[in-house]
């Protein structure tokens, strides 16, 4: 059975970086399989970030291409956001998710608050 | 981006009940389109793949059709625990979007 568990601080000041980790367990991150990680800002609805192969390649959002950089640790069979310059505006409950021709197993999310 | 347009933006109806909700596209999608079911303080469950397909354990009183632009998620006999939050998503091209909910509550 798939699990995914976010991880990361869940306060960031504004101007910082945000920076979450998704541990990935029942499965090999290395498989044929795409690694996302989606968004919620409190009371509203999901926003697509990007995503990662196990290779290396990624897409990612044009909403925020200029601040993201999604990585994958195969050796710790995880994968990783980094947001930078941090705004109000950017918090949100995370989710990590395998693409499996869909979203078909999700984190259980965090939520990050970008505050001083 | 594709923008996804939901309808409608809340439902009420009772136990038993056929709903469906309606999702557009802002320009073709082929079939690339997913339905999610999301509860308050949880993550979203996937239901629905290729506009049609159920995911495996997802009741058969779900169901989805459409194709282009136009799609739709029925739920034939409502059940108490299909009181949610429902997102269609599509990924026919890069970003990924959603829609931006339906929220299906008790009459």
């Amino acid at each position: 059975q798939v699990q995914l568990q976010e991880s990361g601080p869940g306060l960031v000041k504004p101007s910082e970086t945000l920076s979450l980790t998704c541990a990935v367990s029942g499965a090999s991150i290395s498989s044929s399989d795409w690694w996302s990680w989606v968004r919620q800002p409190p009371g509203k609805g999901l926003e697509w970030i990007g995503e990662i192969y196990h290779l290396g390649t990624t897409n990612y959002n044009p909403s925020v291409q200029s601040r993201v950089t999604i990585s994958v640790d195969k050796s710790k069979n995880q994968f990783s956001l980094r947001l930078t310059s941090v705004t109000a505006a950017d918090t949100a409950v995370y989710y990590c998710a395998r693409w499996g021709g869909g979203m078909d197993v999700w984190g259980q999310g965090t939520t990050v608050i970008v505050s001083s | 981006d594709i923008q996804m347009t939901q309808s409608p933006s809340t439902l009420s109806a009772f136990v038993g009940d056929r709903v469906t909700i309606t999702c557009r596209a802002s320009q073709s999608i082929s079939n690339l389109l997913a339905w999610y079911q999301q509860k308050p303080g949880k993550a979203p469950k996937f239901l629905i793949y290729k506009a049609s397909n159920l995911e495996r354990g997802v009741p058969s009183r779900f169901s989805g059709s459409g194709s282009g632009t136009e799609f739709t998620l029925t739920i034939s006999s409502l059940q108490p625990d299909d009181f949610a939050t429902y997102y269609c998503q599509q990924y026919q091209s890069y970003p990924y979007t959603f829609g931006q909910g339906t929220k299906l509550d008790i009459k």
